[in-house]
């Protein structure tokens, strides 16, 4: 069963960095593109970024460059999301999920996804 | 404001059809996913590419696609149908994957 299990609820002060944590079961992290989505409370979804299979491979989206920072650990299958320089507006849940594509590129999917995290950040 | 627009809400008969509409000119290039998503759940695949269905989701879920429009139909909706509904697609750019603002569906 392919399944992603995420950490707990995180409760953080202003200016203060959180590391959310994705591990996954049923799927080898070192064949798939890894995304992380975060939504605020009430509000839509939102694209962060991605990590390679290799790793190797980091892309974000332009409004979290230089704050976010995606990372992984093969020896326990776990995916990490990391975003510094916190902000009220930065709580959200946050989730990862796998990518799919197909061959002509021509569409992207995730599936499965986590549970989701919660971050709160309140001074 | 995002590259992919949908309608804040939109309300069905239940048993009646109803298309969910998502609107951007990168998807004249892409085709898109389209994800449910329930209160306090995490999004769940329902329809992506040339209306391809996920093992376990009901044939009521279509998508199609039209110039720089892509649809989910839902043929026959069901009251466990209501929730938001999210398209998702690269955007014009080619770097970056984004969403459109959701559409809650209510079924009456």
């Amino acid at each position: 069963q392919v399944q992603l299990v995420q950490s707990a609820a995180e409760v953080k002060k202003p200016g203060a960095s959180v590391k959310v944590s994705c591990k996954a079961s049923g799927l080898s992290i070192t064949r798939h593109y890894m995304h992380w989505v975060r939504q605020a409370p009430g509000q839509g979804l939102e694209w962060m970024g991605v990590i390679s299979p290799t790793g190797e491979i980091t892309s974000y989206a332009q409004r979290f460059q230089g704050r976010v920072t995606l990372t992984r650990d093969t020896s326990t299958s776990t995916l990490y999301m990391e975003l510094s320089s916190l902000r009220s507006e930065d709580t959200a849940v946050y989730f990862c999920a796998r990518d799919h594509s197909d061959a002509d590129q021509s569409v992207w999917w995730f599936d499965p996804w986590g549970q989701g995290t919660p971050v709160i950040v309140s001074s | 404001s995002s590259e992919l627009t949908q309608d804040p809400t939109v309300s069905v008969a239940m048993g009646q059809t109803v298309r969910i509409a998502c609107q951007g000119d990168c998807l004249r290039n892409y085709y898109a996913a389209w994800y449910q998503q329930k209160p306090g759940q995490a999004p769940l695949l329902v329809n992506y590419g040339k209306d391809i269905r996920p093992s376990g989701i009901p044939d009521r879920f279509s998508g199609s696609r039209s110039g720089n429009t892509a649809s989910l139909t839902i043929t026959g909706a069901q009251a466990e149908d209501e929730g938001d509904y999210y398209c998702m697609s690269r955007d014009s750019s080619g770097n970056e994957l984004v969403f459109g603002g959701g559409t809650k569906l209510t079924v009456l």
